[in-house]
């Protein structure tokens, strides 16, 4: 299967700073990747979409402005959790996939624990 | 109603056992079908694909009720390296996949 590598798997911030993750598709061109967060015991819930060279579309109830999402090459996409707060404290976790595929390939996720 | 229901369990079986999950899916226009498999703190790995004709992997057999808007998932002869989550996911053909809560399973010896 193709490979996603998502980086950091661990990152503990204060509250109030920014976190940026990455998520590449190492040996693919991702037309589309996902981003998910993963509560404790809960499902995986979809955040947005984003789609190459445009913007995010974000799920009902993601704050767009607090969860920036840059999808600036087919390789690449960024998620940067602006101002964190105790309660974005969760696993997240990037999928890749191209147009046409019907699978989407995970990155390892991370753990995000804001304090 | 949820876009794909699963019960979370815990199911707790033997090694040995043979196992069920369903899923159900509220979406009729979904094309494509999948079970994934969770580990504690890791990201989920596809287990397998849904056929509409059902489909078998060693000792995992997938099958779809299209008509009943359901799938589901057997394990034989359970290991206790089986012990995850097994979620349930949904493409309603958007590149979109949906996930259920997901059905988590413990094996014992």
């Amino acid at each position: 299967g193709a490979v996603v590598s998502q980086h950091p798997s661990w990152v503990i911030c204060k509250s109030g700073t920014s976190v940026k993750i990455e998520c590449r598709s190492l040996d693919f061109q991702a037309t589309t990747m996902f981003w998910y967060r993963q509560f404790p015991k809960q499902s995986l819930m979809l955040m947005a979409t984003s789609n190459e060279g445009s913007k995010a579309t974000y799920e009902q109830g993601v704050e767009k402005d607090k969860f920036l999402i840059n999808h600036a090459s087919l390789t690449l996409s960024t998620l940067t959790v602006t101002s964190a707060h105790p309660e974005d404290s969760s696993f997240y976790i990037c999928s890749a996939s191209r147009q046409g595929w019907t699978e989407a390939f995970f990155g390892q996720g991370t753990r995000l624990t804001v304090v | 109603r949820k876009e794909v229901e699963q019960d979370p369990g815990p199911f707790n079986v033997p090694e040995g056992a043979t196992v069920a999950f369903n899923c159900t899916y509220s979406n009729s226009a979904s094309q494509s079908f999948f079970w994934y498999r969770q580990d504690c703190r890791k990201e989920p790995k596809l287990l397998m694909s849904v056929y509409s004709s059902g489909n078998e992997d060693g000792r995992f057999t997938a099958q779809l009720n299209r008509a009943s808007q359901y799938i589901s998932l057997l394990i034989r002869d359970s290991k206790l390296s089986d012990s995850a989550t097994y979620l349930c996911v949904v493409n309603a053909n958007t590149d979109k996949l949906i996930f259920g809560t997901g059905t988590r399973l413990q094996v014992f010896p």
